[in-house]
């Protein structure tokens, strides 16, 4: 079975340095890998997936994501932190089984702080 | 991408009362799902709303408490039966695009539910 592992439940960076969220995965197939990201009182929106193409992965408002197989990791990255980046982030594996179907495991959550 | 709308966006419940949340997609979607969100951790998958059929519920959830309903592509409805203060919660509806990505989900905005 799958599982997420974000490294740091709270992250603080000043605007204008570079974010870095940490991620690392554990699974038995080839996994789709996605980061999620939710704003204060809001649902939660997709950044970035991995589907097996491209191991750097673009997403939107200038975050990127680099698969690492052999380090089972998918850290989140931006290379100047804005102050509208301050919200929670989800890293998010699924997988495709024929033991447990479809699952997607999310992990526990990075709270981004971004100080002017 | 698809459109979701959740309502009650937030609501105060009596103990022991019921409370029925409605999710509405403005396109079809194969998957429907329902989330639970407690204050300050990740999502926790509920159940899979199946449409015609009963919904397919994760370990340590039940019908009898959380029933499900789906009578077509773009509507499902979850309801929290007999309130304790314990489900106060974020409860999230998702879906997964007919012609989309495998687990890439589009989330509603929530339902902040407070049980007093």
């Amino acid at each position: 079975a799958q599982s997420v592992t974000q490294l740091d439940s709270h992250v603080s960076v000043s605007e204008g340095t570079p974010v870095l969220l940490r991620c690392n995965y554990s699974s038995s197939y080839s996994p789709s890998l996605f980061w999620y990201v939710q704003h204060p009182n809001k649902g939660l929106q997709l950044l970035l997936k991995y589907t097996s193409a491209a191991t750097l992965v673009k997403g939107i408002n200038g975050f990127e994501a680099e698969f690492k197989k052999s380090e089972t990791s998918f850290h989140l990255t931006k290379p100047s932190a804005h102050m509208s980046d301050a919200a929670e982030y989800f890293c998010v594996v699924s997988e495709i089984s024929m033991e447990y179907g479809n699952k997607l495991v999310f992990g526990a959550g990075t709270i981004l702080r971004v100080k002017s | 991408s698809a459109v979701i709308s959740q309502k009650p966006s937030r609501d105060i419940c009596q103990r022991g009362t019921s409370l029925t949340i409605q999710c509405q997609v403005d396109s079809q979607v194969t998957m429907m799902f329902w989330y639970r969100q407690q204050p300050g951790q990740s999502l926790t998958l509920i159940a899979t709303a199946n449409q015609g059929s009963e919904a397919t519920y994760e370990s340590g959830f039940v019908i009898d408490k959380f029933p499900i309903s789906r009578p077509n592509l773009t509507f499902s409805t979850l309801t929290v039966s007999n309130m304790s203060p314990e489900d106060s919660s974020i409860y999230l509806c998702s879906v997964e695009e007919l012609r989309g990505v495998i687990g890439e989900l589009f989330f509603g905005e929530g339902s902040r539910l407070t049980v007093l």
